[in-house]
């Protein structure tokens, strides 16, 4: 099994531009998440997915959409690229928990806008 | 909303020294705390976590202990070792069986261990 996998691994875009983040997974999980991770910020919550069709905005969604149409994959989309959305972005998927709620994280891409 | 705080944001020991970090919680109705290791370069994975039914979970040199009333838990690491430099993350979330909950997460604390 892969677990959670990201395309791509870096990216580069100038102001304006736009871009689709794919994540997707093999375990079957009923949840997934997208976080960004900034040097001394943690990890924040942009959206989130609780099935196949559906999506829900996290801590900081502005500047970001997102699609699942597939249980498998969970797309982030920046439909107008800003300086401020440089970061490291993770996905992460989670099934239904009997004791414990364990998020599985992919590999991240680094995004960089210029 | 809930906001977990985290100290201390770096954190350097000997080996074999321990190591505690400390989270502080604010949503009364959160039970679920797990910590999460984040090697330089790598992904975050979980490393251990504990409900707010039980005070303290153990699992070989890593410890977390829960104050409901104080509403703060804290790691500790024993025996620390060159490995264990990592950035570490807490987080709480409101946990219901087969259930979806956000995780919030503190900012992390830099861990190194100097060998």
């Amino acid at each position: 099994n892969a677990g959670v996998t990201q395309t791509p691994k870096f990216r580069v875009l100038k102001t304006g531009q736009s871009m689709t983040l794919l994540c997707a997974q093999d375990m079957n999980h009923e949840y997934m998440y997208w976080y960004r991770q900034d040097p001394g910020m943690g990890l924040r919550l942009i959206h989130y997915s609780v099935g196949e069709g559906t999506t829900a905005k996290g801590e900081v969604p502005d500047g970001y959409n997102v699609s699942r149409l597939k249980k498998q994959n969970f797309l982030l989309g920046l439909e107008s690229a800003a300086p401020s959305q440089t970061s490291v972005y993770f996905c992460a998927s989670s099934y239904y928990g009997e004791s414990r709620n364990e998020q599985f994280f992919g590999p991240g891409t680094r995004l960089t806008v210029l | 909303g809930e906001n977990v705080e985290q100290h201390p944001s770096t954190l350097s020991v000997q080996e074999g020294d321990s190591a505690v970090i400390k989270c502080t919680y604010s949503d009364s109705a959160s039970n679920y705390f797990p910590w999460y290791k984040q090697e330089l370069g790598k992904r975050p994975q979980l490393i251990i976590d504990i409900r707010s039914n039980v005070g303290e979970k153990k699992d070989q040199r890593i410890a977390v202990t829960l104050n409901k009333t104080a509403k703060h838990f804290s790691l500790h690491i024993t025996e620390t070792q060159p490995e264990d430099s990592a950035v570490y993350f807490c987080a709480a979330s409101i946990f219901v069986m087969r259930s979806q909950g956000n995780l919030i997460f503190g900012k992390g604390t830099k861990l190194s261990v100097k060998p």
